[in-house]
């Protein structure tokens, strides 16, 4: 079955970067692209970005342009999102999401079990 | 940015139906997608393209949309329904938009 599988839960100090990835399985990575969604404790879900598996295009909430950056390795089926820069209010539980290939468009189905990341001095 | 509007919470008795709202301008214009997140869980997709139930989903649950509202329905509400659901849209300018989400309760 179709599966995205991420990586463990962080712990990072404000200015500093993390690295999540999201491992797929189940269907041909590149016909679908990723988005990453975020969730902080107590607030609703935050887009962030999406990525081709297909070409590598990308689109980015307005948000988050220039401090998070999103790649994929077509011989591993992987995606990852890479957030610079932490803050305190970037504490969240961060998601990868199945989406379209061609455009930052539809539907995200299905999403992986999501990788907390908890900015701490 | 395009805003979508939910109830933040609802509650239901088991075997009622539970009616799940999210306001945007002129949403019906728009594809509305819906979302069941349980804690500790992945957000699990519901409905899609406004109305299309995902292989999986039961029939208990449907949806619409049209003028400034979109609906998601959940009929014969069971515990397991417990969850916050959330729409989902995209705005013309490119980025993804959630509702804020509304929290059903089972009584």
């Amino acid at each position: 079955q179709v599966q995205l599988v991420q990586s463990e839960a962080e712990v990072k100090k404000p200015g500093a970067s993390v690295k999540v990835a999201c491992r797929t399985s189940g269907y041909p990575f590149i016909n679908f692209g990723i988005s990453w969604v975020r969730q902080a404790p107590g607030q609703g879900l935050e887009w962030m970005g999406w990525i081709s598996a297909y070409d590598g295009d990308r689109h980015f909430a307005q948000n988050f342009q220039g401090r998070v950056s999103l790649t994929t390795d077509t011989s591993t089926n992987t995606s990852y999102m890479e957030l610079k820069n932490l803050r305190s209010d970037d504490s969240a539980v961060y998601y990868c999401a199945r989406g379209r290939s061609g455009a930052p468009t539809g539907w995200f189905d299905p999403w992986g079990q999501g990788t907390l990341v908890t900015v701490s001095s | 940015s395009y805003v979508l509007t939910q109830t933040p919470s609802l509650s239901v008795a088991p075997g009622q139906t539970a009616t799940i709202t999210c306001g945007g301008d002129n949403i019906g214009g728009k594809s509305v997608h819906w979302y069941q997140h349980k804690p500790g869980q992945a957000p699990r997709l519901v409905v899609y393209d406004d109305l299309v139930r995902p292989s999986g989903i039961p029939g208990r649950i449907s949806a619409s949309n049209s003028g400034n509202t979109a609906t998601l329905s959940i009929s014969a509400v069971e515990a397991g329904d417990e969850a916050a659901y959330f729409c989902q849209v995209w705005d013309l300018s490119g980025p993804a938009e959630f509702g804020g989400g509304t929290i059903l309760t089972v009584l």
